[in-house]
């Protein structure tokens, strides 16, 4: 069974960088696409991007230009880093699996709240 | 980017009840819609890919349709298992969108 499990800071100050770690076990990280997806309070789905199991990235232009995301596949472990955070990006963020050749998501982690405050 | 918009944003109904949400795209995505169902504090579960097609393990009771713009998710008999949020998402173009949510409560 694959699982995936968020992990980070719940608190990251304003204009800092926000770091979460996705740690992906039961699969190996190869051949799929791996999301990042946030939620803000109240507020509905939001896709972050992926990193494709090449290296490849594909962002939200809306975010773009504050992302990175990034695979280790040596240690199934997914990154996430948005830079100069402000209280508006503070949400649950997901971490996502796209199936091989799709762009829907079959396994998803449980989440991390992070939060954006001094 | 192409926006989608689920109806109603809740819904009451009880168990056994036949169940239907709505989710409309502002432009064709074809049939590349996905339907998730989402409990608070879970990890969010895939149901429906592809417009209509149930992911392995989902029951039968659930069922999609629709293509273009008009997509649907019915629940056929409502378990209490089945009380959540559920949310579509195209992926006929990037950036990926979801559509608000439709939070099925208890009547």
């Amino acid at each position: 069974q694959v699982h995936l499990q968020e992990s980070g800071p719940g608190l990251v100050k304003p204009s800092e960088t926000l770091s979460l770690s996705c740690t992906v076990s039961g699969d190996s990280i190869g051949i799929y696409s791996w999301n990042w997806i946030r939620q803000s309070p109240g507020k509905g789905l939001e896709w972050i991007g992926c990193v494709y199991y090449i290296g490849t990235t594909n962002y939200n232009p809306s975010l773009k230009s504050r992302v990175t995301i990034s695979a280790d596949t040596s240690k199934s472990l997914v990154s996430l880093k948005l830079t100069s955070v402000t209280a508006a990006d503070t949400a649950v963020y997901y971490c996502a699996r796209a199936a091989a050749g799709r762009t829907d998501f079959d396994y998803w982690g449980r989440g991390i709240l992070v939060t954006v405050s001094s | 980017d192409i926006q989608m918009t689920q109806s109603p944003s809740t819904l009451s109904a009880s168990v056994g009840d036949r169940v239907t949400i709505t989710c409309r795209a502002s432009q064709s995505i074809n049939s590349w819609l996905a339907w998730y169902q989402h409990k608070p504090g879970k990890a969010p579960n895939l149901l429906i890919y592809k417009a209509s097609t149930l992911e392995s393990g989902v029951p039968s009771r659930f069922s999609g349709s629709g293509s273009v713009t008009e997509f649907s998710l019915t629940i056929s008999s409502l378990q209490p298992d089945d009380f959540a949020t559920y949310y579509c998402q195209q992926y006929n173009s990037y950036p990926l969108t979801f559509g608000g949510g439709t939070k099925v409560e208890i009547k």
